[in-house]
C-alpha cells in the first residue's frame, strides 16, 4: 500500500531534550516537506526536499533541522525543542514539487 | 504573496443536501489546486487535485471546479453523508511559493443525520 509513516504518532517532551520525528516514503517520491499546523494559523511549511541530498528552507524553519540521506526518508529534527514547538507536525511526499501530495497520519508533539 | 481564503469557517447541513464549498487565492499563476479532507486525529486525505490547465475534476460525489482568472474553487459535495463530516482544506501551488502548499484555514462540515 502507497503511504507515507511517521512516527511517533504522539510525543511529550522536556524542553531541551533532542527529539527525531520520522518520516518514510514507499512511493519513490522525490519531493518530501515538513508542515506543522497550529489552531488560527493553519499548515505552514518547515522544510522541503526536492531529492536526496538537496534541502531548502520553508516559512518557518527556526528551530528545526532535516536531512534526506536516503529517497524514502525525511527525519524532522528538534535540537533542542521549546514549548512554541507544540504543534500537530505533518510530513508529505509527492512525485514532483507540483504533483498530488500525500500525507502522513500527523504527530502530535508537546514539549513541557 | 499568495494568500488563500476558505469561507465559511463551518457549515452544519442536513444529511442528503447537496452543498459547495468555497476557496479563494489572491495569485492566479499557480500551478495547481488540490482539496483535502482532514478528520480529528488523523492526517490529511487528499481527494482532488486541478492543474491550472483543467476546469475540474470529479470523483465519486466530490465535484472540484477551478477558475483560475477570478482566483476562486469550489468544492461540490451532492447528497451529502454523516460520513463526509471533516474539515476540509484547499491549497495551492503557485508560482511565487517556491514549490510550496499555500494553505486555506479550511471548512469544518457537519452533516447531521
Amino acid at each position: 500500500e502507497a503511504q507515507v509513516t511517521q512516527n511517533p504518532r504522539y510525543l511529550i517532551t522536556v524542553t531541551g531534550k533532542k527529539l527525531t520525528v520520522t518520516c518514510s516514503q514507499n512511493m519513490n517520491h522525490e519531493y518530501m516537506s515538513w508542515y506543522r499546523q497550529d489552531p488560527g494559523l493553519g499548515l505552514r511549511q518547515i522544510y522541503y526536499s526536492m531529492n536526496v541530498e538537496v534541502t531548502d528552507k520553508g516559512d518557518v524553519p527556526e528551530g528545526y533541522k532535516v536531512s534526506r540521506k536516503e529517497k524514502r526518508n525525511f527525519p524532522l529534527i528538534l535540537e533542542s525543542p521549546s514549548p512554541n514547538q507544540t504543534s500537530l507536525y505533518f510530513c508529505a511526499s509527492s512525485l514532483g514539487a507540483n504533483t498530488e501530495a500525500f500525507f502522513g497520519q500527523g504527530t502530535r508533539l508537546t514539549v513541557v | 504573496k499568495q494568500e488563500v481564503t476558505q469561507i465559511p469557517a463551518a457549515l452544519s447541513v442536513p444529511e442528503g443536501e447537496n452543498l459547495v464549498l468555497n476557496c479563494s487565492f489572491t495569485d492566479s499563476a499557480i500551478y495547481n489546486l488540490q482539496w483535502f479532507r482532514q478528520d480529528p486525529g488523523k492526517g490529511l486525505t487528499s481527494l482532488l487535485l486541478i492543474q491550472s490547465s483543467q476546469r475540474e475534476q470529479t470523483s465519486g460525489r466530490l465535484n472540484a471546479s477551478l477558475d483560475k482568472s477570478s482566483g476562486r474553487s469550489t468544492l461540490y459535495i451532492a447528497a451529502s453523508q454523516p460520513g463526509d463530516s471533516a474539515t476540509y482544506l484547499c491549497a495551492v501551488s503557485s508560482v511565487d511559493s517556491n514549490y510550496q502548499l499555500i494553505w486555506g484555514a479550511g471548512t469544518k462540515l457537519i452533516i447531521k443525520p
